[in-house]
């Protein structure tokens, strides 16, 4: 049983680069969220996939984010333009529409925005 | 506007004792609550659930109970151990049809040997 598989782990870039990340879910699971965690703060939700359809995209998700999920397998999220304030841990989660209310996490990316 | 809260930021337990850790949610249209620990540089692990029309679900040490009229839930660990000092987090989904998990900002606990 391989869990949810988030990379890189931690990514350092300079303000206004391009950053993606990756998200491979538990293989039968069929929905995938991405969350963001900041300090002191609980995961807050960006974006949530059912197969390769994304269903729902939160407000505070800007222009300069976006995320694909082609094939309903493995998701992407890529931030343009980087500021410090995108600063923050990102998280993918993933489930099993049907199979019960679990979101399995994965170990996340720390992103720091110089 | 802030669905799912968590008021304490920490709580200190001695081992052994019992841990309380409360949820408050403001939306009637939450269907499964959840907890979860999370540990520095990790992502949360799953620790307990339950349905908005039970009022109690326990597995091993832990226990969650749910008060609909109150919109209140809270995380019961008896014993509590050092093993168990991480970070809680209150989590709901939202079952009107989006199927959205909104988190609260969590509890510190720490368990004092």
């Amino acid at each position: 049983d391989t869990g949810v598989s988030q990379n890189p782990r931690h990514k350092i870039t300079k303000r206004g680069q391009n950053v993606t990340f990756r998200c491979d879910p538990i293989s039968e699971h069929n929905r995938l969220y991405w969350y963001r965690q900041t300090l002191g703060q609980g995961p807050e939700f960006l974006t949530y996939f059912q197969n390769e359809a994304q269903l729902e995209k939160s407000r505070l998700l800007s222009d300069r984010f976006s995320a694909e999920r082609p094939k309903g397998s493995f998701s992407t999220l890529e931030i343009q333009r980087t500021e410090q304030g995108d600063s923050a841990m990102y998280l993918c989660a993933s489930s099993f529409a049907g199979g019960g209310e679990k979101l399995f996490f994965g170990s996340g990316t720390q992103l720091s925005v110089l | 506007d802030q669905q799912v809260k968590q008021n304490s930021p920490s709580l200190s337990v001695q081992e052994g004792r019992i841990s309380i850790l409360n949820c408050d949610y403001t939306n009637s249209m939450f269907d499964y609550f959840l907890w979860y620990k999370k540990y520095p540089a990790e992502g949360p692990t799953f620790l307990i659930s339950i349905s908005s029309i039970k009022d109690k679900n326990e597995d091993g040490r832990f226990t969650v109970f749910l008060n609909k009229s109150a919109k209140h839930l809270s995380l019961h660990i008896v014993p509590s151990q050092p093993g168990d000092s991480a970070v809680y987090f209150c989590a709901a989904r939202d079952g009107s049809g989006t199927y959205k998990y909104i988190f609260g900002t969590g509890t510190r606990l720490k368990v004092l040997a």
